[in-house]
């Protein structure tokens, strides 16, 4: 009954590959989340979607495309991993991207690139 | 861009001190959002302030929203060992909402 998961859990990869982050929340909520997090613990929004629509696109290489199949999925794609890559990435879904937008979090996906 | 400055970045206190971070934004905020992170979690959602002057209670954390709506405090009474965690404010612009960068708490007992 986790109301967003995210998988994987752990990442491990070489630089160079591709790799995607699979997001889903079961929360009936609009809007899906991703964000970064670094190791300094500092939290940065890269893309958000409403109803299956980007609305939100930080500046983030196109190295990292969203995917939203329906307003319950939300994945990342990442193309040719880099070093600065290696993160916490969290998906997070709202009920409404207006007032009432406390973010859910999910359990976030530790990617590493070596 | 948009930016809520937070501080302190770091906090250790012993087990019954007090705890305060504070956020600040150079423009007017719609609303804002705190957040607890556990070592090893992900964010958790543990208030929201809207009104000029806010002022909240969840048992021993007190959060304030400035009159100006451009600055907010987490006080937190007499810490806890269970109280350790990253705390974030969100402060949302528009359709956006902006964290900032933490305060990460440590409780000696």
């Amino acid at each position: 009954d986790t109301a967003v998961s995210q998988t994987p859990k752990y990442l491990v990869t070489q630089m160079g590959n591709d790799k995607s982050i699979k997001c889903e929340q079961n929360l009936g909520h609009d809007t899906m989340y991703w964000y970064k997090q670094d190791s300094k613990k500092f939290l940065k929004i890269m893309f958000s979607y409403n109803n299956k629509e980007l609305i939100i696109n930080e500046t983030v290489p196109n190295r990292f495309s969203p995917k939203s199949p329906d307003k319950a999925h939300l994945n990342l794609h990442i193309n040719s991993l880099e070093l600065g890559d290696s993160a916490v990435y969290f998906c997070a879904s709202s009920y409404d991207r207006g007032r009432a937008d406390t973010q859910y979090f999910g359990p976030g996906t530790r990617l590493t690139v070596l | 861009g948009q930016q809520v400055m937070q501080i302190p970045q770091y906090q250790h206190v012993q087990e019954g001190e007090d705890f305060t971070t504070y956020c600040n934004s150079s423009t007017t905020l719609s609303n804002i959002q705190w957040y607890k992170q556990r070592p090893g979690g992900h964010p958790v959602f543990l208030i929201q302030l809207v009104k000029s002057g806010e002022v909240k209670k969840q048992k021993r954390l007190t959060f304030q929203f400035g009159e100006a709506k451009k600055n907010s405090s987490l006080h937190i009474t007499a810490t806890q060992t269970t109280d350790v965690g990253t705390y974030f404010c969100a402060g949302r612009y528009g359709n956006k909402l902006v964290f900032g960068a933490g305060t990460i708490l440590r409780v000696k007992s």
